[in-house]
């Protein structure tokens, strides 16, 4: 079946530009989480979602990052007035429900390049 | 601990060979212990969701180990191949949250032919 799809694959944008990367998950798949990996780095948590809601935003650097879930599956992760430490591996997963227990399935990431 | 630690944070195995790493994780308030294969060019992919303290779990020829008291995971491959060569990653939820899940920074295994 269709795994976690992330659009797009790469972006490069100017510093200062918003940009909107897009994940769509698995079907049926209720829990969605973003991440953001840097060279040399494991995944960092940014967001993650139960169905719509935002269950726990800890993890965005800042009020420049938001992320949508309007419909309980696709989900776009938006980036305001991009910086160059904005740079960075997108990492998109998503489970069959929230829970420590359930494996998460990623997408193949966006490549986000702030010149 | 107070993150999720790897080590080491690169590997070389000749082909055959057997060999580990080690993850560590906060041990208070654990929930679960998570190991990813992340191949370059794709994405990463799960290997073993582990819970109980003791719990041994095995794929192949790749196989981890738990303990939930001391805070650490082991990872092995026994007779290494090249398809091995991948980032192994390990990730464990924290600061209180059974959702929120804190990665290692990975342990970069290269298989010499």
């Amino acid at each position: 079946g269709a795994g976690v799809s992330q659009t797009p694959s790469n972006k490069v944008t100017e510093k200062g530009k918003y940009v909107e990367l897009r994940c769509d998950p698995i079907s049926g798949h209720t829990a969605l989480y973003w991440y953001r990996q840097s060279l040399g780095q494991g995944p960092e948590f940014l967001i993650y979602f139960q169905g719509t809601g935002a269950a726990d935003d800890s993890g965005l650097p800042n009020d420049r990052f938001f992320a949508v879930r309007p419909e309980g599956s696709v989900s776009t992760l938006k980036i305001q007035r991009t910086e160059r430490g904005d740079s960075a591996v997108y990492l998109c997963a998503s489970s069959l429900t929230v829970g420590e227990s359930y494996e998460q399935y990623f997408g193949p990431g966006t490549r986000l390049t702030v010149t | 601990i107070l993150n999720v630690e790897q080590s080491p944070q690169s590997l070389h195995v000749q082909e055959g060979d057997s060999t580990n790493f080690t993850c560590s994780f906060p041990s208070s308030n654990f929930y679960a212990l998570h190991w990813y294969r992340w191949e370059t060019a794709k994405s990463p992919e799960a290997l073993f969701v582990m819970t109980l303290n003791g719990d041994e779990k095995k794929k192949g020829r790749i196989s981890a180990t738990l303990n939930t008291k001391e805070g650490y995971s082991y990872l092995y491959i026994k007779g290494s191949q090249p398809e091995d060569s991948a980032t192994y990653l390990c990730a464990s939820p924290s600061g209180g949250s059974a959702s929120k899940i804190i990665f290692g920074s990975g342990t970069r295994l290269s298989i010499r032919p």
